[in-house]
C-alpha cells in the first residue's frame, strides 16, 4: 500500500524567502505525485503533479515541485514566499497500479505554511 | 473553475442522532464522488468511493451501516452519519471527478467539522 509522509506539521518562513515544503512517499512501482493547497474556508485545490518526465515540476502560484527518484521525495517549493501563500499544503500520491479510471489519492497529514510579513 | 460545495460547514449534534452531509457539483457532472474524514494532524482518510447510481464502495474499518453515502444524481452526494457517538466528531471532506478528467480536475469541497455532544 502506498504511503505520504510530511515530516512537518508547520512551516514559517519570512516574506521574499525561499520556501520548501517537505513530502516523501512509498509506492510500488512509478509514483503518480501532488500537491493541493487549502486555504481557510476553501476545499483544496490543485497546484502541481508529476506523472512523467522533467523531475522538475511546476505549478500554479509560482509552486514548483522537484521528485527526487533515489530519495522517494517530492518537496514543495518556490523562490519567493507572499505572505497570501500561507496556508495548508498536502501531499498526495496515486497508486499506478490501480489503472487510469482510479482517482484514488493517499493523502499526507498536511502542513501548515506561515509566510511572516 | 469547477466548484464542489458542501453542507453544512460545521454541524453540532446530540449523540444518538442522525447527521447528513450534502455534497454538491455545482458545474460538471461528478459521475465519482469521495469521502473521507481527518482528525486534527492528521491525514485526509477516505472513508468510501461513490459512483452515480451504485452502491458506494467502502474503505476497509468504514462502518456502512453508520456511514450512509447516497450518489443519486450527477450533482449531488450525501454522507448521512446515523446515531452518532462522540468519536464520530471529526472533519468531513467530499471530493467529484468526471469521467474522463484527469487527476487535476479532482474538485473538493470546503468540508464539514461535525462536534457530537
Amino acid at each position: 500500500a502506498q504511503s505520504v509522509a510530511q515530516p512537518e506539521d508547520q512551516v514559517n518562513v519570512a516574506e521574499g524567502n525561499p520556501l520548501t515544503v517537505k513530502c516523501t512517499y512509498s509506492v510500488s512501482g512509478n509514483p503518480y505525485l501532488f500537491w493541493y493547497v487549502q486555504y481557510p474556508n476553501r476545499g483544496l485545490q490543485f497546484l502541481l503533479k508529476y506523472i512523467t518526465g522533467d523531475n522538475l515540476v511546476k505549478g500554479s502560484y509560482g509552486f514548483e515541485a522537484e521528485f527526487n527518484k533515489s530519495q522517494t521525495s517530492f518537496h514543495l517549493k518556490k523562490p519567493s514566499a507572499l505572505v497570501s501563500d500561507s496556508a495548508l499544503y498536502f501531499c498526495a500520491v496515486r497508486d499506478p497500479s490501480e489503472g487510469a479510471g482510479s482517482y484514488q489519492l493517499t493523502f499526507g497529514k498536511g502542513t501548515k505554511l506561515s509566510v511572516i510579513p | 473553475g469547477a466548484v464542489v460545495s458542501q453542507h453544512p460547514s460545521w454541524v453540532i449534534c446530540k449523540s444518538g442522532t442522525s447527521v447528513k452531509i450534502e455534497c454538491r457539483s455545482l458545474d460538471f457532472q461528478a459521475t465519482t464522488m469521495f469521502w473521507y474524514r481527518q482528525f486534527p494532524k492528521q491525514s485526509l482518510m477516505l472513508m468510501a468511493t461513490s459512483n452515480e447510481g451504485s452502491k458506494a464502495t467502502y474503505e476497509q474499518g468504514v462502518e456502512k451501516d453508520k456511514f450512509l453515502i447516497n450518489h443519486a444524481s450527477l450533482t449531488l452526494s450525501t454522507l448521512t452519519v446515523t446515531s452518532a457517538h462522540p468519536e464520530d466528531s471529526s472533519f468531513y471532506i467530499c471530493s467529484a471527478i468526471s469521467t474522463g478528467f484527469t487527476n487535476e480536475k479532482l474538485f473538493f469541497g470546503s468540508g464539514t467539522q461535525l462536534s457530537v455532544l
